[in-house]
């Protein structure tokens, strides 16, 4: 069966643009997540939907950030007027059910902000 | 104080060594705890969850300390495949909060 899946893989994009980043969540998993990594750290919760809500936004670094999820299948993170600070790979990752079930990632979005 | 701290690392050991990294959280309401690995430029895969009684796969050890609020993990007889970075992850009301993570190089 398919996992998750997330596109682009890579996007270089110019400071100030917008960008839209994808993520295709295994079929019948309700819980999905974003995660943001910056080169040689952590990773970072950015937000996650149980079903189409997400309950809490307050991990999202400012109000560039915006996400939504529709059907309680795919979902877009879009990060406005991006910064080179935004620099970092976007990984999604879904799970069948509440947080507390493994998660299944994404390989990843690539973003480079020039 | 970070809300889930490990040591970096990196750690290099030989091959057939025992390696054994910690990780320490600071909300005691944490639920659940995983540990995952990730590969250079991948993305992190479920290594195994964590349970109170501690848990066991193969070669790979997971513990629970709820009362000092941290986990651990021991990979015996390492291999060089276990060269990875492990993230400690803990879920704190469907909050999932990842350690920066631990470097492992094992060699030949």
């Amino acid at each position: 069966g398919a996992g998750v899946s997330q596109s682009p893989s890579n996007k270089v994009t110019e400071k100030g643009k917008d960008v839209e980043l994808r993520c295709d969540p295994i079929s019948g998993h309700t819980a999905l997540y974003w995660y943001r990594q910056r080169l040689g750290q952590g990773l970072e919760f950015l937000i996650y939907f149980q079903g189409n809500s997400a309950p809490d936004k307050s991990g999202l670094p400012s109000d560039r950030f915006s996400a939504e999820r529709t059907g309680e299948s795919v979902s877009t993170l879009t990060i406005q007027r991006t910064q080179q600070e935004d620099s970092a790979v976007y990984l999604c990752a879904s799970s069948p059910g509440l947080a507390a079930d493994t998660q299944y990632f994404g390989p990843g979005t690539r973003l480079t902000v020039l | 104080r970070k809300e889930v701290e490990q040591d970096p690392g990196p750690f290099n050991v030989p091959e057939g060594a025992t390696v054994a990294f910690n990780c320490t959280y600071s909300n005691s309401a944490s639920q659940s705890f995983f540990w995952y690995r990730q590969d250079c430029r991948k993305e992190p895969k479920l290594l195994m969850s964590v349970y109170s009684s501690g848990n066991e796969d193969g070669r790979f050890t997971a513990q629970l300390n709820r009362a000092s609020q941290y986990i651990s993990l021991l990979i015996r007889d390492s291999k060089l495949s276990d060269s990875a970075t492990y993230l400690c992850v803990v879920n704190t009301m469907n909050d999932m909060r990842f350690g920066a993570g631990t470097r492992l190089t094992v060699k030949p």
